[in-house]
């Protein structure tokens, strides 16, 4: 059982250049999160999801995109990276139906936009 | 609209000293309430959680209590290790959020021995 786990662990972009961060959870969890974490600024909500096929907008949506095409898979995409998005990205999975349920986050991917 | 305040830090004790990491919300409901830690290079685990007023959450050592009156959950340790050196956030969901969380900016300890 290796929970939630992010491809890749580093990265490091050229403004304009693109890439898809990748996040796969074995726990057959609905909801899944991206959040990214800026020093001094806890975690900001990029965009979730309550199901497969389903995506929302979070508190931090603009310049990135995603998709549930599985119900394992969780894909942020950057299609044009910016310096701003130097960031480390978390990933997060949920049970849903009860808004109790903690949420089982991944190792994270530093990324890096020169 | 939701928000989780923090204790502002660093906070750095020495081993066996008393914790404590005030935590504060503002919420449109009743939310549930969690404390998460994040070690070094690692994703954020959960501490512990309380769903409903006066609910006390504990693990490790740690407690936290859910204040309605004060709109509170307060981390505390009675002895701190070099061990719980890491990033602490307090967090609440609400039941109409799809789990979305709201999360304080964390506050980093530092314990020395």
């Amino acid at each position: 059982n290796a929970g939630v786990t992010q491809t890749p662990k580093f990265r490091v972009l050229k403004t304009g250049q693109s890439m898809t961060l990748l996040c796969a959870q074995d726990m057959n969890h609905e909801y899944m999160y991206w959040y990214r974490q800026d020093p001094g600024m806890g975690l900001r909500l990029i965009h979730y999801s309550v199901g497969e096929g389903t995506t929302a907008k979070g508190e931090v949506p603009d310049g990135y995109n995603v998709s549930r095409l599985k119900k394992q898979n969780f894909l942020l995409g950057l299609e044009s990276a910016a310096p701003s998005q130097t960031s480390v990205y978390f990933c997060a999975s949920a049970r849903e139906g009860s808004y109790y349920n903690e949420q089982f986050f991944g190792p994270g991917t530093r990324l890096t936009v020169l | 609209g939701n928000s989780v305040t923090q204790m502002e830090g660093p906070v750095t004790l020495s081993e066996e000293a008393f914790l404590t990491i005030n935590c504060t919300y503002t919420a449109t409901g009743y939310p549930s309430l969690f404390w998460y830690v994040q070690y070094p290079g690692e994703g954020l685990q959960l501490l512990l959680k309380a769903t409903k007023a006066d609910d006390k959450g504990s693990n490790k050592g740690f407690e936290a209590t859910y204040r309605k009156e004060t709109t509170s959950f307060h981390l505390e340790k009675g002895s701190v290790q070099v061990s719980d050196s890491a990033v602490y956030f307090c967090a609440l969901i609400l039941n109409t959020n799809a789990g979305k969380s709201t999360f304080g900016d964390g506050t980093t300890l530092t314990v020395k021995p």
